[in-house]
């Protein structure tokens, strides 16, 4: 099956904890995006990545941080930095760096905080 | 700065009439505009993408209008069903130099609830 996985489905931290969120996608994307979903809102850009070993910040960076090391991976650790990191995480991809490409998201990682 | 606007109330239509969600948005220039389904506790589902030059689209029985002067898209769904309900998302290419490459904005959504 091609598609876009994202792991664990439910991850709690603890105060100070640094946690990473997996996001995996074989449908051979070029580019890769991380959303933050909180209940009632939008999704909000965090970072997304055009090729490997680049990537570029959204609107709410602060207290993530990425990789790109493989063109199927995208991974995103939340920091302690991340003060409010309770939230719906969505991992998407898109074909290629032009526009009018449509994305596709996985399932999602929620974040819960202990 | 860019604004992506969507109706916050729920929609509460009756099984078979036509669901119409509006999106409005202020300083893009967009060449096109998508449309996205969510289903509570998962990821948006693409829909339908409209270009500019592109004043109406349809895919069964979902219709896209595109009106770049009154920077306003609709979105409708007829011969609505209980399956149809969701949350609609419209979204937007981000202002970005080329170097930076492309990625979507999204409204908030508009949850769309149609009863039997």
């Amino acid at each position: 099956d091609g598609g876009i996985t994202q792991s664990p489905k439910y991850l709690f931290r603890k105060e100070g904890q640094n946690v990473t969120l997996s996001c995996e996608q074989n449908l051979n994307h070029d580019a890769m995006y991380w959303y933050r979903q909180d209940p009632g809102q939008g999704l909000r850009l965090i970072y997304y990545s055009q090729i490997v070993n680049d990537f570029q910040k959204g609107d709410i960076a602060e207290g993530y941080s990425v990789s790109r090391e493989k063109k199927e991976s995208f991974p995103l650790t939340v920091t302690s930095a991340q003060k409010n990191p309770t939230a719906f995480y969505l991992c998407a991809s898109r074909r290629g760096l032009a526009g009018a490409e449509t994305q596709y998201f996985g399932p999602g990682t929620r974040l819960l905080v202990l | 700065s860019q604004k992506i606007e969507q109706n916050s109330e729920a929609l509460n239509i009756q099984e078979g009439k036509t669901a119409t969600l509006t999106c409005n948005y202020t300083n893009y220039s967009p060449a096109y505009l998508q449309w996205y389904r969510q289903d509570p506790g998962r990821g948006p589902v693409f829909l339908l993408l409209i270009r500019e030059n592109e004043k109406e689209k349809r895919k069964e029985r979902l219709k896209v209008t595109f009106d770049t002067t009154l920077k306003q898209s609709l979105f409708h769904i007829t011969a609505s069903q209980p399956a149809d309900s969701a949350t609609y998302l419209c979204a937007l290419e981000i202002d970005s130099n080329s170097n930076s490459g492309y990625a979507l904005n999204f409204g908030k959504g508009t949850s769309l609830l149609v009863t039997p």
